[in-house]
């Protein structure tokens, strides 16, 4: 098992819809969670972060995370196409000093 | 304001030639990183430094090394260049640990033939 997984899609939802993604993690003990963003050619950007269980709204943009199930999501409400991109989940592990990434999911919003 | 900055942005190397790839950051910050980035892999970490003077090694260090300059500049060094280093390369900063996430650089894509 990978120390953290995600579904590499494609995911296509229609423009103003709510768009899931979601991420599952090997390392019962960790405490750190990411969701980035990559547009193609581009560099991975930071979206939200995420510590503790319940969710995390930015906007929007909502983290959720539950350790007792070793998941973590993120919703895109009122998707636009300019949200189309891959989207990286990141683990800090127990004792590492760095983050592990999934694969990305690639998510299009169609107009 | 820069953040991090890579270069180059693009290379082809032939298959036994060295280069290295330069890192610098702005932020002050302690930790810095290197990944390479594959289709279907995902970012895969090749070595790190948690401070000046310190260099770890990651998941796929084999090939490379590294040079932590000072505490703004991290190099990685392709000794002889072999088409499985062709990749996407980003370099990566944060604070001591990376727990507020990373800054990344705009990455070098990089093709050995």
């Amino acid at each position: 098992q990978k120390e953290v997984e995600q579904n590499s899609g494609p995911l296509s939802v229609p423009e103003g819809a709510i768009a899931s993604l979601n991420c599952t993690y090997s390392d019962r003990g960790s405490q750190s969670f990411f969701w980035y963003r990559q547009y193609s050619g581009k560099s991975p950007e930071l979206i939200m972060s995420i510590y503790s269980n319940g969710d995390k709204e930015d906007g929007r943009f909502t983290a959720q995370l539950n350790k007792a199930s070793q998941y973590v999501s993120l919703l895109i409400r009122d998707s636009q196409p300019s949200d189309s991109a891959t989207y990286l989940c990141a683990v800090i592990l127990v004792g590492a000093n760095n983050l592990f990434f999934g694969t990305g999911t690639r998510l299009t919003v169609i107009p | 304001n820069a953040g991090v900055t890579q270069t180059p942005k693009f290379q082809v190397l032939k298959t036994g030639q060295s280069m290295t790839l330069q890192c610098a950051q702005d932020m002050n910050h302690n930790s810095m990183y290197w990944y390479r980035q594959d289709p279907g892999m995902g970012l895969r970490l090749i070595y790190y430094s948690a401070s000046e003077g310190t260099t770890d090694k990651g998941e796929v260090p084999n090939g490379y090394n590294v040079s932590r300059l000072n505490k703004r500049e991290f190099s990685l060094r392709l000794e002889s260049a072999a088409p499985s280093q062709t990749s996407v390369y980003f370099c990566a900063s944060s604070e001591d640990r990376p727990n507020y996430g990373y800054t990344f650089g705009s990455g070098t894509r990089l093709t050995v033939v």
